[in-house]
């Protein structure tokens, strides 16, 4: 099993969509998740750090299941400018703190 | 200046060459990076540098050799490159390790010919 597994993409949803991406962490000793977003051809940056009681950050959710091992990003109403490869990451608590991303989930959003 | 800058955004390099990448971070951070990233697959940690001492090194092949000579600067030797280390080479900084968000440099594109 993979340390971090996302959704396989593409994924193309209409302007105004709602979509959901799922990631699943293999590591139970894992403290911190943060989700990226990578545009293409550019570094990736910080979209939302993941708190266990789950967070807003106005269109974006993130919420934490530690008892199933998933995070969940959830983008309500979907802008163009969201389209972007979107990256789980997963720290490693138990082997120094290291961070594991996915392997990403690009979303294309369509007008 | 502020942030993680990267130097130089391109290179192309022949197998027999050496080069470096650079990286400087502007931010007081402890911890620094260096990732590789190639088409279609996770980033890949290669080094991880605290308070400028090598405290992660993932098994990477010796032709890739770092230099952390203080908490803001990071270096990437390259020597003797194969084809297949054509990727996007990502510098990152981070408050503390572990717990912390990385902040990432605008990349390295390297094509080795």
């Amino acid at each position: 099993r993979k340390e971090v597994e996302q959704d396989p993409g593409p994924f193309n949803v209409p302007e105004g969509a709602t979509v959901a991406f799922n990631c699943t962490y293999s590591n139970s000793a894992s403290q911190s998740f943060f989700w990226y977003r990578q545009d293409c051809r550019k570094e990736p940056k910080l979209l939302m750090s993941v708190y266990s009681s789950g967070n807003e950050d106005g269109r974006f959710t993130a919420q934490l299941n530690r008892a199933s091992q998933y995070i969940s990003l959830l983008i309500r109403d979907s802008k163009l400018s969201d389209s972007a490869t979107y990256l789980c990451v997963v720290n490693l608590y138990n082997q120094g703190g290291k961070l594991i991303f996915g392997q990403g989930t690009e979303l294309s959003v369509k007008p | 200046e502020t942030g993680v800058t990267q130097t130089p955004r391109h290179l192309v390099m022949g197998m027999t060459n050496k080069k470096s990448l650079k990286c400087e971070q502007h931010l007081g951070h402890n911890a620094m990076y260096w990732y590789k990233q190639s088409a279609k697959k996770p980033l890949e940690l290669m080094f991880v540098y605290s308070l400028e001492e090598r405290v992660e090194n993932n098994s990477v092949p010796s032709r890739f050799s770092p230099e952390c000579p203080n908490s803001s600067h990071l270096f990437l030797h390259l020597h003797t490159l194969q084809p297949e280390d054509s990727a996007l080479y990502l510098c990152a900084s981070s408050p503390g390790q572990g717990n912390s968000p990385l902040h990432f440099g605008n990349g390295t594109r390297l094509t080795v010919t």
